[in-house]
């Protein structure tokens, strides 16, 4: 089963770049890697998705080197909205299909 | 498009008591899932599933039960409170295609549930 870790805190600055790593070393062959972001009493939502290489949206770019062991999610120039919990989601595609969260890297932007 | 919703926003239960929190979608998603998410946790899988007829458990499913009799609700019942079920509760649907459940799922805003 493709569990997943993260570094539980991070600290940055506004206007730096933040590199939110997460390890994800039993990932099946067919399974994508998909990141949320989480605001308090909120329901999480959804950031970027990526299978290999690197994907770039509007908001953020995802990092997959060529083994698919770990991904990394970067959030360039960052402000203080950016405050939030950040999950990184690697489906359990077993023939049970559960979809289960890692804990989350809880990211504290400083002005 | 609502997108995921979820009702009722908060409820206060007395221990033993039963209720029913409701989840319905209107984007034709198959699959749907419930998570609980305690005070400065992360999020657990309760239960899921995959359409219409079809439910299966996830991390953390004692005390709750769900049915899926159509592809829009994924209502999730608890049997006999207890205040460890003070949580928020998160409803997700995802489109799945082929059998692959790889597609970002959607989130309702959750539901607030004290019981004392």
């Amino acid at each position: 089963l493709a569990k997943t870790t993260q570094p539980i805190s991070m600290d940055s600055y506004e206007g730096q770049e933040v590199n939110i790593t997460c390890s994800h070393n039993n990932i099946a062959t067919n399974d994508y890697i998909t990141w949320y972001q989480q605001f308090p009493s909120q329901g999480p939502r959804f950031i970027i998705q990526g299978y290999k290489t690197k994907v770039t949206n509007e908001v953020a770019s995802l990092f997959i080197p060529a083994d698919r062991k770990s991904s990394t999610l970067s959030l360039p120039r960052v402000s203080l909205s950016d405050t939030a919990v950040y999950y990184c989601l690697v489906a359990q595609m077993d023939s049970s299909y559960k979809l289960i969260f890692g804990s989350g890297t809880r990211l504290l932007v400083r002005p | 498009n609502a997108g995921v919703t979820q009702t009722p926003k908060f409820q206060v239960l007395k221990t033993g008591q039963s209720m029913t929190l409701q989840c319905a979608q209107d984007m034709n998603h198959e699959y749907m899932s419930w998570y609980r998410q305690d005070p400065g946790m992360g999020l657990r899988l309760i239960h899921y599933s995959v359409g219409a007829g079809i439910t299966d458990q996830g991390e953390v499913p004692n005390g709750y039960n769900v049915s899926r009799s159509t592809t829009e609700d994924f209502p999730l019942r608890l049997l006999s409170a207890a205040p460890s079920q003070t949580s928020v509760y998160f409803c997700a649907s995802s489109y799945s295609s082929g059998g692959s459940y790889n597609s970002p799922l959607h989130f309702g805003n959750g539901t607030r549930l004290t019981v004392t």
